[in-house]
């Protein structure tokens, strides 16, 4: 079963900073944050991944709290191209092993 | 660099009939990952493989589902004799070796039991 818990749904305006939260309170110390989103029934995409401190890439920022047990992923401009279903997934980084994907965030971009 | 390549896109089939379902990883990628996809649902994890090896296969039906990855050429996933509930988008991923983790995907392989 996923670790994380996300809300069900969100709408953001085009053009203002997406936040999407995910809450991981039993996360363990060997553990990595993930998000990917799923855009439309298309593959999963990797967006960006964080341990302890913030990360930003390209794509968008990862927030983690001091005591780790929850994030936020923000999509600094949203845009109709980033509605989709966000998952956050915890994980351990010792090397390969299965993504457990939950229900994810629906974020619908609303011009 | 291409990305992971899935065949076919799109695959009707019969109850009863066997699919066979394709993936290419990334060039330089071992590792590859099936998942599977229920209408209206998450992804779940099938199996994981190796070159050669099957390394988990802990989320796979007991019966009907195989998979394989060989020396040459894709991975394989097989389902025999469907049913109308293997309907369901099957996605792929790989990843490689060595540093990076992340599992990049297909774009999937949507299955149709009639």
């Amino acid at each position: 079963d996923a670790k994380t818990t996300q809300p069900t749904s969100m709408d953001c305006a085009e053009g203002r900073a997406a936040n999407l939260p995910c809450n991981h309170s039993t996360i363990s110390g060997n553990e990595y944050v993930y998000w990917y989103r799923q855009i439309h029934s298309q593959g999963p995409q990797y967006i960006i991944h964080g341990l302890k401190n913030n990360e930003t890439n390209e794509m968008a920022s990862l927030i983690i709290t001091e005591d780790r047990k929850s994030s936020t992923l923000i999509l600094p401009h949203a845009t109709l191209r980033d509605t989709a279903v966000y998952y956050c997934i915890v994980r351990a980084y010792s090397g390969n092993t299965p993504l457990v994907f939950g229900k994810g965030t629906r974020l619908s971009v609303i011009a | 660099n291409a990305g992971v390549m899935q065949n076919p896109r799109h695959l009707v089939r019969r109850r009863g009939q066997e699919a066979r379902l394709r993936c290419s990883p990334m060039k330089g990628h071992s590792h590859v990952y099936w998942y599977r996809q229920l209408p209206e649902e998450g992804l779940k994890f099938m199996v994981y493989l190796q070159k050669e090896n099957i390394i988990d296969e802990s989320g796979m039906p007991k019966e009907r589902f195989s998979a394989e990855f060989p020396k040459e050429g894709p991975s394989i996933l097989r389902i025999q004799q469907v049913v109308r509930g293997d309907s369901a988008a099957y996605f792929c991923a790989s990843s490689p070796d060595l540093g990076v983790y992340e599992q990049y995907f297909g774009p999937g392989t949507r299955l149709t039991v009639t």
